[in-house]
């Protein structure tokens, strides 16, 4: 089965600290797309990041960092000096070699002030 | 340049009326996407179009379901006599085809819809 798995239901954690957000695919594949989106309270889903399957480097963004790992098929996203505006639920997705996104459940991230 | 739209954002109706929502995507993209989105869930994928071919279809989507894209531009999904099981979040996204690189697919605000 090809799936996204988002285990993190909720974090909480206070402002300033870091965070990070697991994702874990399935797939038989060899390519394939991995993306994380954020979405805000209101609700629009906003694209943060697209990585695919050869291309392994770590990528930064400002406060933000992605470790993609093909040996434990994660890849996780990373939020530092974490802020009140990063409050929202946060979805990993994948293309499995087809055009419809595979949504994970979405962990919802409160920073609390 | 603006991102892609979708209207109406919120619509209520009675069980058993038929509603429309409309979808813009960004416009020099060729691929339009629907989604569902229930409540404590990620988005699910309903169908989607390259210009104004429909390539493939979700069993999500049931016969009550019908999406359109006459021109290749603008999507219209219909959804005839509405039960209280469709109330979700109807999302819908676009990309560019871009063979052999990763594709992002771009979101618009969603229309949310409630059934009494």
């Amino acid at each position: 089965a090809q799936k996204v798995t988002q285990a993190q239901t909720e974090i909480s954690v206070v402002e300033k600290e870091d965070v990070t957000l697991d994702c874990v695919y399935e797939t038989r594949d060899t390519t394939y797309y991995l993306f994380w989106y954020k979405q805000p309270p209101s609700g629009e889903l906003v694209f943060l990041i697209r990585r695919n399957s050869f291309d392994e480097q770590n990528e930064i963004s400002g406060r933000y960092s992605w470790n993609f790992q093909k040996s434990t098929s994660s890849f996780n996203f990373t939020i530092t000096a974490s802020q009140v505006v990063d409050s929202a639920v946060y979805f990993c997705a994948s293309l499995f070699g087809n055009e419809k996104l595979t949504f994970g459940t979405g962990t919802r991230l409160t920073i609390i002030p | 340049d603006t991102g892609v739209s979708q209207d109406p954002r919120h619509k209520i109706t009675k069980r058993g009326q038929n509603v429309t929502f409309r979808c813009d995507p960004i416009s020099e993209h060729n691929r339009l996407y629907w989604y569902r989105q229930t409540l404590g869930q990620g988005p699910e994928f309903l169908t989607y179009f390259q210009n104004e071919a429909q390539l493939e279809k979700s069993r999500l989507l049931s016969d009550r379901f019908s999406a359109e894209r006459p021109k290749g531009s603008f999507s219209t999904l219909e959804i005839q006599r509405t039960e209280q099981g469709d109330s979700a979040m109807y999302l819908c996204a676009s990309s560019l085809e871009n063979d052999g690189v990763g594709r992002g697919q771009f979101f618009g605000p969603g229309t949310r819809l409630t059934v009494l």
